[in-house]
């Protein structure tokens, strides 16, 4: 399978404890984007990297969130502190042009 | 004014209606345009890049109108399967962004037999 990868698929955590996501891009992609969506709204944009640097990243995005992408290859997305309003899906796309997203993490905070 | 904005819907439609849906979005700058499609509880699957002279792929057709900053989609002869939300997307360029890809809330489609 040569699509995006997102690993786990679900979370389940409690509420104060730490977790991290792992995005596989396609291979020839050079950009990488890390979006959250709730219910009933669009993908909401988090961060974003050109190969392994981080150009930018959503205001929205409390100092509990950090990405990297330190090959520029495979991303990491690290919640600090979970919240219950960080239950979420948690969407991976990279692309050169066109964007492609992986299956997602489901996250839920209890 | 927000970046990407779209008609929630739903848009309620019976087989074979035409349906359109427009999205404005708010930088004219932007440099890329494209429709997503998302099933419920799926990740969005590209639908269709938006080009400037406008394009086609079947029964969907795309447009851009950049002096007024809008996308449209039509679609022709609906099916009970495209039935899903659709989402807008525009590369953002410039006031601080580089090239981050900016979603519409979506627009939910429901098409009845």
């Amino acid at each position: 399978d040569t699509g995006v990868s997102q690993n786990p698929r679900h979370k389940i955590t409690k509420r104060g404890q730490n977790v991290t996501f792992r995005c596989d891009p396609i291979s020839e992609h050079n950009r990488l984007y890390w979006y959250r969506q709730t219910l009933g709204q669009g993908p909401e944009f988090l961060t974003y990297f050109q190969n392994e640097a981080q150009l930018e990243k959503s205001r929205l995005l409390s100092d509990r969130f950090s990405a990297e992408r330190p090959k520029g290859s495979f991303s990491t997305l690290e919640i600090q502190r979970t919240e219950q309003g960080d239950s979420a899906m948690y969407l991976c796309a990279s692309s050169q042009i066109e964007a492609f997203f992986g299956q997602g993490t489901r996250l839920t905070v209890v | 004014r927000k970046e990407v904005e779209q008609d929630p819907g739903p848009f309620n439609v019976p087989e074979g209606a035409t349906v359109a849906f427009n999205c404005t979005y708010s930088n004219s700058a932007s440099q890329s345009f494209f429709w997503y499609r998302q099933d419920c509880r799926k990740e969005p699957k590209l639908l269709m890049s938006v080009y400037s002279s406008g394009n086609e792929d079947g029964r969907f057709t795309a447009q851009l109108n950049r002096a007024s900053q809008y996308i449209s989609l039509l679609i022709r002869d609906s099916k009970l399967s495209d039935s899903a939300t659709y989402l807008c997307v525009v590369n953002l360029i410039g006031g601080g962004s580089q090239g981050n890809l900016i979603f519409g809330k979506g627009t939910k489609l429901s098409v009845k037999p």
